[in-house]
């Protein structure tokens, strides 16, 4: 079945540094992926929608400068944290739709400790 | 305001017992909702969907209801093994939200020996 993969899967990092999160689609090309976190015992809470070749669109409150999207092909997109601060620390999710909402794949998540 | 919520955080059911795990949703413009089962450190995982032209549908010992008059949602797990021990959560989608699936608040189901 259709995979998305998440990298790394773990990540530990010192306050003011930048981390990347990668989220592949292995199997199927993704014209929309999107970002979600999930703090413990919480729900997921979607961050953004970011589109193949085009800017992301961002939810409510979720800071665009804070969180950058790149999603460059049609099987990769990327967040990263800017300037981590301990609050940002939390588990970080990202699906991909392959062809309408019955088929978003969803990442493994990434964990992203800053200390 | 919008939202998808749960009626109960954790529900305890004993192994070979059914479970049933609630659901209700305030916004009558949803039109698709699914349930997810997430594990321990692992994102989520499509369990079953229905679209709000059903109230019913059957899959591999899970049944998804629908009741649109009281907008909820449930999810029936028959037989429950050990297995099924993980977090659950419903989730809505609107045809308008550009596909974007917005999840509840989750169900942890504990299975007892």
């Amino acid at each position: 079945g259709a995979v998305v993969s998440q990298h790394p899967s773990w990540v530990i990092c010192k306050s003011g540094t930048s981390v990347k999160i990668e989220c592949r689609s292995l199997d199927f090309q993704a014209t929309t992926m999107f970002w979600y976190r999930q703090f413990p015992k919480q729900s997921l809470m979607l961050m953004a929608t970011s589109n193949e070749g085009s800017k992301a669109t961002y939810e409510q409150g979720v800071e665009k400068d804070k969180f950058l999207i790149n999603h460059a092909s049609l099987t990769l997109s990327t967040l990263t944290v800017t300037s981590a601060h301990p609050e940002d620390s939390s588990f970080y999710i990202c699906s991909a739709r392959d062809s309408g909402p019955a088929t978003q794949h969803f990442g493994d998540g990434t964990r992203l400790s800053i200390l | 305001g919008e939202s998808v919520g749960l009626h109960l955080p954790t529900l305890s059911v004993q192994e070979g017992d059914n479970s049933i795990i609630n659901c209700a949703y305030s916004n009558s413009a949803s039109d698709y909702f699914i349930w997810y089962k997430q594990e321990s450190g692992k994102g989520p995982q499509f369990i079953i969907d229905i679209r709000s032209n059903m109230d019913k549908r059957q899959g591999q010992r899970v049944t998804v209801l629908l009741n649109k008059t009281v907008k909820h949602l449930s999810l029936q797990i028959a037989a429950t093994q050990p297995g099924d021990s993980a977090v659950y959560f419903c989730a809505e989608n609107k045809a308008n939200r550009d596909d974007k699936i917005i999840f509840g608040k989750g169900t942890r189901l504990h299975i007892l020996p």
